[in-house]
């Protein structure tokens, strides 16, 4: 399959933890990445690889795999992480090279 | 620090051709991938395609075969991105992004995007 599936919305209490996921065969091979992006502005990365943050990325991201799932776990959800969230991975086939996003999952922050 | 800068907004007529360019600078243009994503009104993103600037090789996503040219100039570190025969579901922003090449895959520095608008 060239699909990722995410939840359209989640939400989350002040300070409390959420987890957002992602699932498709490509994630049986390959890691997602995971993107935040708020109104109006391009994409960023937050999490890459089994679990990596870039530069300027806060601690309380973190990302994790199992089987055909991905996760992005924020850990002490702050106001300013209501966004929108997308994974994304390369494509389970070989030839052609591809790559593909879920759906994107809106997070609320209550 | 990286930063990749897109060519300005665009407005066209349907069966129309846009060329969006994506200018790089502070990095070492040609050991990376330069990737096109677009979001509609609403919606998610969506990968377009890709090229290695340095090889000029390109994939592109089957649903744009034949319809999108991605190409690069190394000698002014920018990546175009063409898109022809356009319909009105076309009409997204479009973004460039750098892409680290080898697993793990991930997109680190994003263009600003360009809107394009296709309306008769």
């Amino acid at each position: 399959s060239s699909e990722l599936t995410q939840d359209p919305a989640v939400s989350v209490a002040l300070g409390q933890t959420v987890r957002i996921t992602c699932q498709g065969d490509s994630l049986r091979t390959y890691y997602a990445s995971w993107y935040q992006q708020k109104p109006g502005q391009a994409p960023l990365l937050v999490i890459y690889g089994k679990n990596n943050r870039p530069s300027g990325i806060p601690d309380r991201f973190s990302g994790s795999s199992s089987g055909n799932t991905a996760s992005l776990t924020i850990t002490g959800a702050q106001a300013e992480d209501e966004a929108d969230y997308h994974c994304n991975s390369r494509g389970s086939s070989g030839n052609p090279l591809y790559w593909v996003f879920g759906g994107g999952t809106k997070l609320t922050v209550l | 620090q990286v930063q990749l800068v897109q060519s300005g907004a665009e407005v066209k007529k349907p069966g129309s051709s846009v060329k969006v360019s994506c200018k790089a600078s502070g990095g070492t243009f040609s050991s990376y991938a330069i990737t096109w994503v677009r979001q509609a009104p609403g919606q998610g993103l969506e990968w377009m395609g890709r090229i290695i600037p340095i090889l000029g090789v390109t994939n592109y996503a089957p649903k744009f075969q034949g319809r999108l040219s991605i190409t690069a100039d190394k000698s002014t570190t920018t990546a175009y991105m063409e898109l022809s025969s356009l319909r009105s579901e076309d009409t997204a922003v479009y973004y460039c992004a750098r892409e680290e090449m080898g697993s793990p895959y991930y997109f680190d520095y994003w263009g600003q995007g360009t809107p394009v608008t296709v309306s008769s």
